[in-house]
């Protein structure tokens, strides 16, 4: 079955140190996206990328990375300058153009990562 | 730039019980509008979406939703809560750049 994996489900990392998160999908979608939720906020736009080697910034880019070799995969890194890492990340991809398939996002199941 | 409210941060419900929940949203286009359900750790799952034709619109789990332009808003509604309905539900607002914007979610807690 097409989907997106997230890995790792849980990851806890020192405070100073950057990390990686894993998004790889293969339903052939054009776009990927990774989104930040933290209690009572909603769900919060990192960074996105609707081509290979191209991506822009979201609503709370600073202090993330990311970048889009393979349309399959989009890595995130949180890094050092990221000043609240702790959250639940969630990673996403869609279709572009027109029709009704192109409407939706299909969601990866998250990674959860704790800074300490 | 697209928003939307849901202006319920918590809703407790019985089983059996109606259920309702509001969202308002901006956008200066046609909206193309979703409700996700998230359970606790997981990802979201798409409910339903409106992008055109009939106001009301039916997802999974016997959930629907009504498009109101005149009031800038879609709200979900389910005949009968179910206690697997327990969970947050995210209203989000599509833009022409492919961009979803997601309201703050409501929680909903279903009582025996």
């Amino acid at each position: 079955d097409g989907g997106i994996t997230q890995s790792p489900k849980y990851l806890f990392r020192k405070e100073g140190q950057n990390v990686t998160l894993s998004c790889e999908q293969n339903l052939n979608h054009d776009a990927m996206y990774w989104y930040r939720q933290d209690p009572g906020q909603g769900l919060r736009l990192i960074y996105y990328s609707q081509i290979v080697n191209d991506f822009q910034k979201g609503d709370i880019a600073e202090g993330y990375s990311v970048s889009r070799e393979k349309k399959e995969s989009f890595p995130l890194t949180v890094t050092s300058a990221q000043k609240n890492p702790t959250a639940f990340y969630l990673c996403a991809s869609s279709i572009l153009g027109q029709g009704p398939r192109s409407y939706g996002y299909t969601f990866g199941s998250g990674t959860r990562l704790t800074v300490v | 730039a697209q928003s939307v409210t849901q202006p319920d941060i918590h809703i407790t419900v019985s089983e059996g019980a109606s259920l309702e929940l509001r969202c308002n949203y901006s956008y200066g286009a046609t909206p193309y509008l979703f409700w996700y359900v998230q359970s606790p750790g997981q990802g979201l799952q798409l409910l339903l979406k409106y992008f055109s034709g009939d106001t009301l619109v039916q997802g999974i789990k016997g959930f629907e939703a009504e498009f109101k332009r005149s009031q800038s808003s879609f709200n979900l509604r389910k005949p009968s809560v179910h206690w697997s309905d327990a969970a947050e539900y995210f209203c989000a607002v599509r833009s022409n750049d492919y961009k979803l914007s997601f309201g703050a979610g409501t929680t909903v807690t279903v009582r025996a």
